[in-house]
């Protein structure tokens, strides 16, 4: 079975721009979450998409969004990049019953803001 | 208080020794725990989850969880250099329904 892809890997942008990013689950899983690391914060949760839904949100600005198609892919998006929003952003797949089901990483994408 | 802390480390283990991981948490309403591990420069990994009291052993490790003091650890025995990774603790917090990570502990394995 695949595992969750992310495309794409490497991003340079530059302060202003925006950008966006996909996530591609494991086969049958429904829900992907999304997460930003950082060295300073580690990893920190931004939204949960649940069925097309999102089921729960992290504390950061509305600069950050995201949507799941009917496929249980997914994008993040973010306006109006930050020099702060330099980071690994990594999506995670699961089956989606219950908040404890076991989470499976991407790889990630590394975003560097100029 | 942080919602979930860990000591960053690097924790040093002698190849062969315990390493002891520790971590704990703010929201007593917490119920399920989660230890991953992340080599550098990779995603991270589950490696097990505890929803109980007590200890939980899988292979070489166990996680332990004291609801009462709000610490989980995690030991790995028969420590080898491939272990050398951070290890991430996770919470479910209750009171909000989301998943929240500690920051990681580096953990070095010395051959």
């Amino acid at each position: 079975k695949a595992g969750v892809t992310q495309t794409p890997r490497y991003l340079i942008k530059t302060r202003g721009q925006q950008v966006t990013l996909s996530c591609s689950p494991i086969s049958g899983h429904r829900s992907v979450s999304w997460y930003q690391q950082t060295p300073g914060q580690g990893l920190q949760f931004l939204f949960e998409y649940f069925s097309e839904t999102q089921r729960n949100k992290g504390n950061f600005p509305g600069r950050f969004s995201g949507r799941q198609f009917s496929n249980s892919r997914s994008e993040m998006n973010v306006s109006t990049l930050e020099l702060g929003d330099s980071a690994l952003y990594l999506c995670a797949s699961s089956l989606g019953g219950s908040l404890t089901d076991t989470q499976y990483f991407g790889p990630g994408t590394r975003l560097t803001v100029l | 208080q942080k919602e979930v802390e860990q000591n960053s480390g690097p924790l040093s283990v002698p190849e062969g020794a315990i390493a002891s991981l520790n971590c704990t948490y703010s929201d007593r309403g917490s119920q399920s725990f989660f230890w991953y591990r992340q080599y550098s420069g990779k995603s991270p990994e589950l490696i097990m989850f505890i929803y109980s009291n007590g200890d939980k052993e899988d292979g070489r490790f166990t996680a332990q969880l004291n609801k009462a003091s709000q610490y989980v650890s995690l030991l790995i025995r028969d420590s080898q250099p491939s272990d050398s990774a951070t290890y991430l603790c996770a919470a479910e917090m209750n009171r909000d329904d989301k998943i929240i990570f500690g920051k990681g502990t580096r953990l070095h394995i010395l051959p």
